[in-house]
């Protein structure tokens, strides 16, 4: 079955900073590879995706990278704001089933 | 509201008890699920049902029962759970197959006392 691995487990930046977070997967049936942003206390939101067609897609501030060949994909977000604080879990996407990463506890400081 | 509505938002239960989460959706999607989420851990899939059969059920203790009535709406009906099984639970809905995402409901805080 797939598998996901994402790192950093917590990430801490100054607001105005970049963050990037970057998940591996293992099975190269993997075509769908959404990002979802969960706030404290809050359900998970889907904030951006990418197929596999595809290689990097960009909304505002996010975007999410993606190398096949080497079956990694990264959620970028730049200029980070207090309000991006959150847990962030990556996703891959074999057809019939979702494997997600294990989260990453991102911090914006003020 | 996303669409995905889950009541009870709160439960306290004894490990003796009987009570049923529900999840309702709105978005005529054909796939339901229920997530575990914890403390520190990632979120753990327990059960999955598409066009209301059961595709998925990966492992989990049978004092965990799930029930699918018709494309709109789930249930997970809990006995004699333990204090371990405290958590948030998340329902989710999708169109299969899944490449437009999840959208999760507010989950259920579940504490078993």
């Amino acid at each position: 079955g797939e598998n996901v691995e994402q790192h950093p487990s917590t990430l801490s930046v100054q607001e105005g900073d970049s963050a990037v977070i970057k998940c591996t997967y293992s099975d190269s049936a993997s075509n769908y590879f959404p990002w979802y942003k969960q706030e404290l206390g809050k359900r998970p939101q889907l904030i951006i995706d990418i197929r596999s067609n595809v290689g990097e897609k960009k909304d505002q501030r996010i975007a999410v990278t993606l190398n096949k060949t080497a079956k990694h994909f990264s959620l970028h977000i730049t200029e980070t704001q207090p309000e991006d604080s959150a847990v962030y879990f990556c996703a891959a996407n074999p057809p019939q089933k979702v494997t997600f990463g294990t989260g990453t506890k991102l911090q914006v400081i003020p | 509201e996303t669409g995905v509505t889950q009541t009870p938002r709160h439960l306290v239960m004894g490990m003796t008890n009987k009570k049923s989460l529900k999840c309702e959706q709105h978005l005529g999607h054909n796939a339901m699920y229920w997530y575990k989420q914890s403390a520190k851990k990632p979120l753990e899939l327990m059960f999955v049902y598409s066009l209301e059969e059961r595709v998925e059920n990966n492992s989990v203790p049978s004092r965990f029962s799930p029930e699918c009535p018709n494309s709109s709406h789930l249930f997970l009906h809990l006995h004699t759970l333990q204090p371990e099984d405290s958590a948030l639970y998340l329902c989710a809905s999708s169109q299969e197959p899944v490449n437009y995402g999840y959208t999760f409901g507010s989950g259920t805080r579940l504490t078993v006392v």
